[in-house]
C-alpha cells in the first residue's frame, strides 16, 4: 500500500541550526514527491517538488530511492521557517496525493 | 485574484442535518479536489473533478456528494451529518493533475454534535 510517514509530529530547533524534516514513503513505482507548507494563518502551499530539483527559501529535498526517503533540509534555520510541513506522494491512480500527517517546525530565537 | 475561496470557515451541525460547503476558484483550473483532515492525520481525498461535468470518488467519499456544473465552482454536500464527519475540509484546485501545484482554500472547520 502507498504510504507516507513523517515520524516527527513536532520538531524544535534554534535559529541558525540545521533543520531536517523526515519523510519516508512506500511505493512500488517511480515516485513523485512534494513538500507542502502551511505558515500561521496562511493557506497550505507547495514548497518544492523533487522533480524540479530546486531550492526554495533555502530548503532542499533529495529523493533517496534506496532508503525510500525524501527528507527536507535547510542548513541554517530562520524564525520565519516555523510552520507545518507536509510530505506528499503522487499516486498513479485517481489523481490522488498521499499525505503524511505533518511535522510542526518551531524555530526558537 | 482571490484564488480558491471556501465558505463557511466554521460550522456546527447537529447529527442528521445537511449542509453544503462552497468552493470557487478564479484561476480557470480544470482540476478541483475536496480533502478532509482529521486531527493528527494527513489529508484524505473525498472527491475530485477534472473538468466541468466530471466528478469522481477519492479515498473517503461515503456520506458526501459533489457537483461541478461550472469550471469555477465545486460544492461539497453533506447529507445526514454524522460525528465521524467532524473534520477540517479543504478545497483545492490545480492547472493539471495532482503533479502540478495545488492551490488551497483556507479550510472549513466542521463539528457535528
Amino acid at each position: 500500500a502507498q504510504r507516507v510517514t513523517q515520524p516527527e509530529k513536532l520538531l524544535s530547533v534554534f535559529k541558525g541550526a540545521p533543520v531536517e524534516l523526515k519523510c519516508n514513503y512506500s511505493y512500488s513505482g517511480s515516485p513523485e514527491l512534494f513538500w507542502y507548507v502551511q505558515y500561521s494563518r496562511q493557506r497550505l502551499q507547495l514548497l518544492l517538488r523533487h522533480i524540479s530539483r530546486e531550492s526554495i527559501k533555502g530548503f532542499t529535498a533529495d529523493l533517496n530511492k534506496g532508503e525510500t526517503s525524501f527528507h527536507l533540509k535547510k542548513p541554517f534555520a530562520q524564525e520565519e521557517d516555523s510552520a507545518m510541513y507536509y510530505c506528499a506522494l503522487s499516486s498513479d491512480s485517481n489523481y490522488q496525493l498521499i499525505w503524511g500527517a505533518g511535522t510542526k517546525l518551531i524555530i526558537k530565537p | 485574484n482571490a484564488g480558491v475561496t471556501q465558505t463557511p470557515k466554521f460550522r456546527i451541525l447537529k447529527i442528521g442535518q445537511s449542509m453544503t460547503l462552497q468552493c470557487t476558484q478564479d484561476m480557470n483550473h480544470n482540476y478541483m479536489y475536496w480533502y478532509r483532515q482529521d486531527p493528527g492525520m494527513g489529508l484524505k481525498l473525498i472527491y475530485y473533478s477534472v473538468g466541468a461535468g466530471i466528478t469522481d470518488k477519492g479515498e473517503v467519499p461515503n456520506g458526501y456528494n459533489v457537483s461541478r456544473s461550472t469550471t469555477e465552482d465545486f460544492p461539497l454536500r453533506l447529507e445526514l451529518a454524522a460525528p465521524s464527519q467532524t473534520s477540517v475540509y479543504f478545497c483545492a484546485s490545480s492547472y493539471r493533475d495532482q503533479n502540478s501545484p495545488l492551490h488551497f482554500g483556507n479550510g472549513t472547520r466542521l463539528t457535528v454534535t
